[in-house]
């Protein structure tokens, strides 16, 4: 099937420093979604992207659509304490039978320290 | 509204046992699935809907039996559980606006331990 693959795995950082992770696919998808999980809750929609090119932000959070379609990118600015999570990149092709088919990555474990 | 609802929260089986995950959503929307999360694999598909009365495989749906008589209820059954279905089972729901889909919610999943 297809392989989303998600970078970095971890991030040691300081409060104040920008953030930036990236996932990257063998195959086109037409919609990207970037996700936060917090310990023992469910994951929780951060950006949609539906374009291929499309920048979108939401506070302190911007996502880029790849121009391939094989690649997003998230980016968090002036990270603060509770950054604190595992974010997930997951895309996938709407139509026909595909809806709520999503294929995610491993994660990028996030890690602030004030 | 309570958004996507999973119940139980904890469950501990021996193997050999069965038993149901529940989820019910209560947005209306069309599409449910269910996803298992394992440390450092992100979230598998295993079984989708796009419809009540329609259900498909996903990327690991063997062991996992799944209905969708209502729009707002999309249980998940385990036969004959495993050890190797220790997971995290999570449930989602999302519609679709002309082609697009959206609303994607998680419920907040059912940590389920098979001894």
């Amino acid at each position: 099937g297809q392989q989303l693959n998600q970078s970095p795995q971890s991030m040691f950082i300081q409060e104040g420093e920008d953030v930036s992770m990236n996932c990257t696919s063998s195959s086109i998808f037409n919609t990207w979604l970037w996700y936060k999980q917090e310990p023992g809750e469910g994951p929780v929609l951060l950006i949609a992207l539906y374009k291929a090119g499309e920048l979108t932000s939401n506070g302190r959070l911007t996502a880029q659509f790849g121009i391939t379609r094989k690649d997003s990118f998230l980016n968090i600015s002036a990270s603060i304490p509770s950054d604190v999570g595992i974010y997930f990149c997951a895309g996938y092709n709407a139509g026909g039978t595909s809806y709520g088919k999503l294929t995610f990555g491993q994660g990028t474990i996030l890690t602030v320290h004030p | 509204n309570a958004g996507v609802t999973q119940t139980p929260k904890f469950q501990v089986l021996k193997t050999g046992q069965s038993m149901t995950l529940q989820c019910a959503q209560d947005m209306n929307h069309e599409y449910m699935s269910w996803y298992r999360q394992d440390p450092g694999m992100g979230l598998r598909l295993i079984h989708y809907s796009v419809g009540a009365g329609i259900t498909d495989q996903g990327e690991v749906p063997n062991g996992y039996n799944v209905s969708r008589s209502t729009t707002e209820d999309f249980p998940l059954r385990l036969l004959s559980a495993a050890p190797s279905q220790t997971s995290v089972y999570f449930c989602a729901s999302s519609y679709s606006i002309r082609g697009s889909d959206y609303g994607y919610t998680f419920g907040s999943g059912t940590r389920l331990t098979v001894v």
